[in-house]
Parts: C-alpha cells; sequence; structure tokens
C-alpha cells in the first residue's frame, strides 16, 4: 500500500470549511484514496472515498489532483462534532481488497 | 447484526496469561481485519482473512500473537503469555459487500496487562 503524509493537526472554525490535505506520492493507478475519521476512544468511521474524480457525498467533498498524487477532505461548515483525526489512506477499491495502512491522522479541532 | 461487535470491550489479565478477542462481524462480509492501536496513534495492521482463509498475517508482531476464522465468520485473535507491551486498544473490521468496499469498524477490546 501507498504512504500517506498528513499533517499532524489543524484547527477550524466553527461554521467554516475544513480542508485536510493528504500527499499519496506514490499512489498506484488502482489504488483509490478512502478517508475515515475517529472520534475519541470510537472505532474509525468511512467517510468518502475516490479514483480520479473529485466526490461528494453528504458528510464531505474530497478534491484529488490530476496526477492522483495529493487530495483534499473538505467538510464545507464544520461543526463542533467534526473534531475527530482523520485519516488519509490508499488502498484498492474492489472486493478483497486488502488491509488499510493508517498513519497518524490529523487532529482536527474545531473551534466555536 | 447492525454492524461489527467484539468481546470482551475491556479485558485486563496478569502477565504471562493467555487472552483470546472475539470479532462477530457484519453478517455477509467476506473480509475481516484486526488491527491493533496504541494511545495517540492510528491503527496499525495485524492480519486479515477472506473467508476462512489467512490471506496477510505479515503485521502479528511475533508468534505469540495467532488468529483464526474458522468458519468464515466469527474470528479470534490470541495472544499467548501476554506481556505489558501487548496493552493496547484491539480494532476489528469487516468489509465486502458495502457498496465502496469500506471498512466497519467494532468497538474494540482494550487490552491491559498488568
Amino acid at each position: 500500500d501507498a504512504k500517506t503524509t498528513q499533517p499532524p493537526s489543524m484547527d477550524c472554525a466553527e461554521g467554516r470549511a475544513a480542508n485536510l490535505p493528504c500527499n499519496h506520492s506514490t499512489i498506484s493507478g488502482n489504488e483509490y484514496v478512502y478517508w475515515y475519521r475517529q472520534i475519541h476512544s470510537q472505532g474509525p468511521q468511512y467517510i468518502i472515498h475516490g479514483l480520479k474524480n473529485n466526490e461528494t457525498n453528504e458528510m464531505a467533498s474530497l478534491i484529488i489532483t490530476e496526477d492522483r498524487k495529493s487530495s483534499t477532505l473538505i467538510l464545507p461548515h464544520a461543526t463542533l462534532r467534526d473534531t475527530a483525526v482523520y485519516y488519509c489512506i490508499v488502498r484498492g477499491g474492489w472486493t478483497n481488497a486488502g488491509k488499510s495502512t493508517f498513519g497518524d491522522g490529523t487532529t482536527l479541532t474545531v473551534k466555536p | 447484526g447492525a454492524g461489527v461487535s467484539q468481546s470482551p470491550r475491556y479485558k485486563v489479565t496478569k502477565r504471562g496469561q493467555d487472552v483470546a478477542l472475539r470479532c462477530d462481524p457484519i453478517s455477509g462480509h467476506v473480509s475481516l481485519y484486526w488491527y491493533r492501536q496504541a494511545l495517540g496513534q492510528g491503527p496499525e495492521f495485524l492480519t486479515y482473512f477472506n473467508y476462512e482463509a489467512q490471506q496477510d498475517k505479515s503485521g502479528l508482531p511475533n508468534d505469540r500473537f495467532s488468529a483464526e476464522r474458522p468458519e468464515g465468520s466469527i474470528s479470534t485473535l490470541t495472544i499467548q503469555r501476554t506481556e505489558q507491551r501487548d496493552s493496547a486498544m484491539y480494532r476489528c473490521a469487516s468489509s465486502g459487500q458495502g457498496k465502496y468496499n469500506e471498512q466497519f469498524f467494532g468497538p474494540g477490546t482494550r487490552l491491559t496487562v498488568l
């Protein structure tokens, strides 16, 4: 699995957009970018994933650069409940794709 | 079930004892994963199964750790002769039937070795 690099921490004001970057320069052509988040001691929770096109769902948007070497997770209107550790992972998107390699993620703190 | 379940949720044991941690994945999920998470760090991969076959055990730290999934559903992670450094949160995840092949994580088992 390709390795990812994320900043260790970020702050965001409540109601503003939170933009979380991730570098994955060694991603291979058939690997997807997945984002998870972990709140307190709960298990990681899936947010979104993409291959090369930008993606949006009810939780977030994912912007992937054209060369696929980096991506940005966007929480459009951050709330206090979005305070969590956010993990960027690259992994096969097919069934039986194998393990996820988590780094230490980005701790996002949303402030009132 | 509705989600991945793990038992026990908390386990305190004395150094040198064996422990068995159980994971019950989401019904129908093909793949099952074990991770270990130290405080302040991301989950660290241990091993995973497709059905009953152990596909990758490269993350198991040493031969005191083993895992099985004999019928392709419930899995057990066993740690023999526990040591204090084994203390951590052990997390199980499953995937395979979700639309996006995302992993669904259980609540974890907090293991404390005294």
